[in-house]
């Protein structure tokens, strides 16, 4: 599976977009990204995934590269409930697909 | 839907005691896994299984035993508690095969979590 890389923190204003990136250089043709987020000491929450196309739902929009080594999550009007760690995760399809490997993530702080 | 429920939330032991962590999910979902998160670190697979009957080793399963008897139910069981499994534990529940090819399987819900601390 394809290592991702994540800048460790960022800052965010309250109301602007928060735009998190992701480094997956080693990114295979039939693997997903995925977000997913932590909220201090919840359970991770899952956020979007994508292939190759651009997704969005109701939390956030997904931007791939043309290329797929890279992605960002955007957060249009970030508020500070935002504040969590975001952990950019790269699987193929199938059942391992469910074995989630998580690293570091970034720590978003949104300010006010 | 309750979604993904885990029992206790917390609990503490001592050295060399037992017990078992309780997960249930009410969406029919086949896959389930267990994950234990500690201080500062991401989440680290311990087990998983990919339907009732099925289970299989995650990256840390040293310690722990899981079974799946049915859809809903996935306990995972500490054998003889030691301090390095101070953590907070997480389960998690996925749906099953028909959205395996297209990345379903990593559309992960997780419970609440059980902070477990040993003595």
């Amino acid at each position: 599976d394809a290592k991702t890389t994540q800048p460790p923190s960022m800052d965010c204003a309250e109301g602007r977009a928060a735009n998190l990136p992701c480094n997956h250089s080693t990114i295979s043709g039939n693997e997903y990204v995925y977000w997913y987020r932590q909220i201090h000491s919840q359970g991770p929450q899952y956020i979007i995934h994508g292939l190759k196309n651009n997704e969005t739902n109701e939390m956030a929009s997904l931007i791939i590269t043309e290329d797929r080594k890279s992605s960002t999550l955007i957060l249009p009007h970030a508020t500070l409930r935002d504040t969590a760690v975001y952990y950019c995760i790269v699987r193929g399809t199938g059942s391992n697909t469910g074995k989630l490997i998580f690293g570091q993530g970034t720590t978003l702080q949104v300010k006010p | 839907n309750a979604g993904v429920t885990q029992t206790p939330k917390f609990q503490v032991l001592k050295t060399g005691q037992s017990m078992t962590l309780q997960c249930a999910q009410d969406m029919n979902h086949e896959y389930m896994s267990w994950y234990r998160q500690d201080p500062g670190m991401g989440l680290r697979l311990i087990h998983y299984s990919v339907g009732a009957g099925i289970t299989d080793q995650g990256e840390v399963p040293n310690g722990y035993n899981v079974s799946r008897s049915t859809t809903e139910d996935f306990p995972l069981r500490l054998l003889s508690a030691a301090p390095s499994q101070t953590s907070v534990y997480f389960c998690a529940s996925s749906k099953g095969r028909q959205g395996w090819s297209s990345g379903g399987a990593a559309e992960q819900f997780f419970g609440p979590g059980t902070r477990l601390t040993v003595l």
